[in-house]
């Protein structure tokens, strides 16, 4: 398996200017998370699913921020419109559905965003 | 709430030291607890986990005992390498699956 497949690996973009962010997790894995990581918070969760449906989006910073996840293969985060404090590495995992072992996430390389 | 607390780093040794990366967390329940490995410019991957009390991970020579009595999940290693420099997580998982990082420890290993 290729793993988790983030996209795009950078973007930078103007201040207001719409972003979207792509994650494929990897096949049979059910949940899906998105992580921000920053110099001054560290690793956040922003919001996680399972069999698509969100069940966690209290790290979801403001209403600029949104996620989807409309099949098992794919999920986007998107930011609109983008602020230059939005600038960080942005992470998708994914992970085997609740009960199962080996059940720790597994991230992708992330995205890392620049706001100008 | 959940929270995982981390010595502050950069943590800087010469190779074949001995590593000691000091976590504790507060969770309630029972949680899973992980170390996480980030290397420059990637991802972060998983490094070794405990599920329950007394249980030690351990992966490429790193361990770490679940101490559940002092909240503890110290990440040791015998003898680093120059390799191993890069960024050490401790995580904790309550059973969502949705993790709860501390803020990360960086270390560099000197030839």
């Amino acid at each position: 398996d290729a793993g988790v497949i983030q996209s795009p690996r950078h973007e930078v973009t103007e201040m207001g200017q719409e972003v979207t962010l792509r994650c494929k997790p990897i096949s049979g894995h059910n949940s899906l998370f998105w992580y921000r990581q920053t110099m001054m918070r560290g690793l956040e969760l922003l919001i996680y699913f399972n069999n698509n449906v969100p069940i966690d989006d209290s790290g979801m910073p403001e209403d600029r921020f949104s996620a989807k996840m409309p099949n098992a293969s794919f999920s986007t985060l998107k930011i609109q419109p983008s602020e230059p404090r939005d600038s960080a590495v942005y992470f998708c995992a994914s992970s085997l559905p609740v009960g199962l072992e080996n059940t720790e996430a597994f991230f992708g390389q992330g995205t890392r965003l620049t706001v100008v | 709430g959940n929270s995982v607390t981390q010595m502050e780093g950069p943590v800087t040794l010469s190779e074949e030291a001995f590593l000691t990366i000091n976590c504790t967390y507060t969770a309630t329940g029972y949680p899973s607890l992980f170390w996480y490995v980030q290397y420059p410019g990637e991802g972060l991957q998983l490094l070794l986990k405990a599920t329950k009390a007394d249980d030690k991970g351990s992966n490429k020579g790193f361990e770490a005992t679940y101490r559940k009595e002092t909240t503890s999940f110290h990440l040791e290693k015998g003898s680093v390498q120059v390799s191993d420099s890069a960024v050490y997580f401790c995580a904790l998982d309550t059973g969502r699956r949705a993790l709860t990082f501390g803020s990360g420890t960086r270390l560099q290993v000197q030839p």
